[in-house]
């Protein structure tokens, strides 16, 4: 079993839909983090929090330390927004990552 | 502040021989994390490197190698690639002590 796990690993809306993506841990961490990666393969840090809720326009995150998940929202979803989204968690007491597999989005105008 | 760059962006090599990718980290930081990420997966941590030590090391065996300059830029040195090499390979610096880390554009690795 991972060690964090996504879901769905895949996603398809239509343009202005309300999208959730979802995160689960199993190890004991310092942060996690929600990241975008595009087609070309960059990736770029969307949220990084260890409590409580984070909002970036359109996107909202939100942890739950006690059950161990996070949640990924995107409000009004558009086309741009279409990208592979990674959970990563920073290991207690070192800052070494651990990946999700990623949840792959596509929003359709 | 400039961000995290990688060279090359692209490379074809074949199994057997070596490569050596570069990375040069954001201005201000310390530290840079090597991450290897085969299709449809998610990275994979290599190791990491601070004050130009291996600061810890993922499940990659001793012929995934590294090292980090004076400057803060880094290398990531694979011997004897497999097939099994071929994936994007990502550096991402960051502050000793901060868990944000900024990643580069990565550079695709096929091995033939």
């Amino acid at each position: 079993k991972n060690e964090v796990e996504q879901s769905p690993q895949n996603l398809t809306a239509q343009e202005g839909e309300f999208i959730t993506i979802n995160c689960s841990y199993s190890v004991g961490i310092s942060a996690l983090h929600w990241l975008q990666q595009h087609p070309g393969g960059g990736i770029v840090s969307l949220f990084m929090l260890s409590s409580g809720k984070k909002k970036h326009g359109r996107l909202i995150a939100t942890i739950n330390i006690q059950e161990k998940h996070s949640s990924l929202h995107i409000t009004a979803s558009h086309p741009r927004d279409s990208a592979v989204y990674i959970c990563a968690v920073s290991a207690e007491i070192t800052d070494k990552l651990i990946f999700g597999t990623g949840t792959r989005l596509q929003v359709f105008p | 502040e400039t961000g995290v760059t990688q060279s090359p962006t692209h490379l074809i090599k074949t199994r057997g021989q070596q490569v050596t990718l570069r990375c040069s980290s954001q201005s201000g930081h310390n530290t840079v994390s090597w991450y290897q990420q085969a299709l449809g997966q998610g990275p994979q941590f290599i190791f990491q490197y601070y004050r130009e030590e291996e600061n810890g090391r993922g499940n990659f065996p001793p012929r995934f190698s590294g090292l980090q300059f004076p400057n803060y830029s880094s290398e990531l040195n694979v011997n004897a690639l497999e097939l099994d090499d071929s994936a994007l390979y990502l550096c991402a610096s960051s502050l000793i002590g901060f868990y944000e880390q900024y990643f580069g554009p990565g550079t695709r690795l096929t091995v033939t």
